[in-house]
């Protein structure tokens, strides 16, 4: 069961470039997202799409772009990089219950901006 | 906005002590989660609670939902090295949480 998968695991960047996060998931969800972890700040919400086509902003979006052209990938892009967003980043894969959201998290992607 | 506060921040304890950390808001949720996670990992889901004053037992581990539904508990039973890593939080509804700051527990055998 590979769940939610996500590549690079590490990467280093120089500031202004761009990059793209994957993320990919086998479990036919329809939710996913993606946040950040900051030392001492818990999880933010970046971007999030609640189905194929459908993508929408969460805490902390600016410099981030989005895309969902199919249910099992999310793509995370970086436009032009920046020290500060130098973090930890994890997609989430999501299944409605019928009473709540179970989400499944990637192992992360560890990305530094020099 | 609301906003999940998490306390104590870090918590230092031996093989065999009882723990209790919080979550608390000043936001009424629809649910709460808890999750632990280790170094280099995502969080994984352990519970969620949905009613106010719901309490769940996982093994050793006890989470109680607050009767107003803006805080919680999770308290553990004779830690073991095993539940070492970093708890959080997270309340909201459909699909958006909100995370708070996170426990982040280390358990000396």
């Amino acid at each position: 069961n590979a769940g939610v998968t996500q590549t690079p695991k590490f990467q280093v960047l120089k500031t202004g470039q761009s990059m793209t996060l994957q993320c990919a998931q086998d479990m036919n969800h329809e939710y996913m997202s993606w946040y950040r972890q900051d030392p001492g700040m818990g999880l933010r919400l970046i971007h999030y799409s609640v189905g194929a086509g459908i993508t929408d902003q969460g805490e902390v979006p600016n410099g981030y772009n989005v895309s969902r052209s199919t249910t099992e990938d999310f793509p995370l892009r970086l436009l032009s990089a920046a020290p500060s967003q130098t973090s930890v980043y994890f997609c989430a894969s999501s299944r409605w219950t019928g009473m709540n959201t179970e989400a499944f998290f990637g192992q992360g992607t560890r990305l530094t901006v020099v | 906005t609301q906003l999940l506060e998490q306390s104590p921040q870090f918590l230092s304890i031996q093989e065999g002590e009882n723990l209790t950390v919080y979550c608390n808001s000043s936001s009424v949720f629809s649910s709460l989660q808890w999750y632990r996670q280790e170094p280099g990992e995502g969080p994984v889901l352990l519970v969620t609670v949905v009613t106010g004053g719901e309490v769940k037992k996982l093994k050793r581990l006890t989470f109680q939902f607050g009767d107003a539904r803006k805080d919680s508990s999770l308290h553990i039973t004779a830690a073991q090295p095993g539940d070492t890593g970093l708890y959080l939080c997270a309340g909201g509804g459909t699909y958006k949480y909100i995370f708070g700051t996170g426990t982040r527990l280390k358990v000396l055998a």
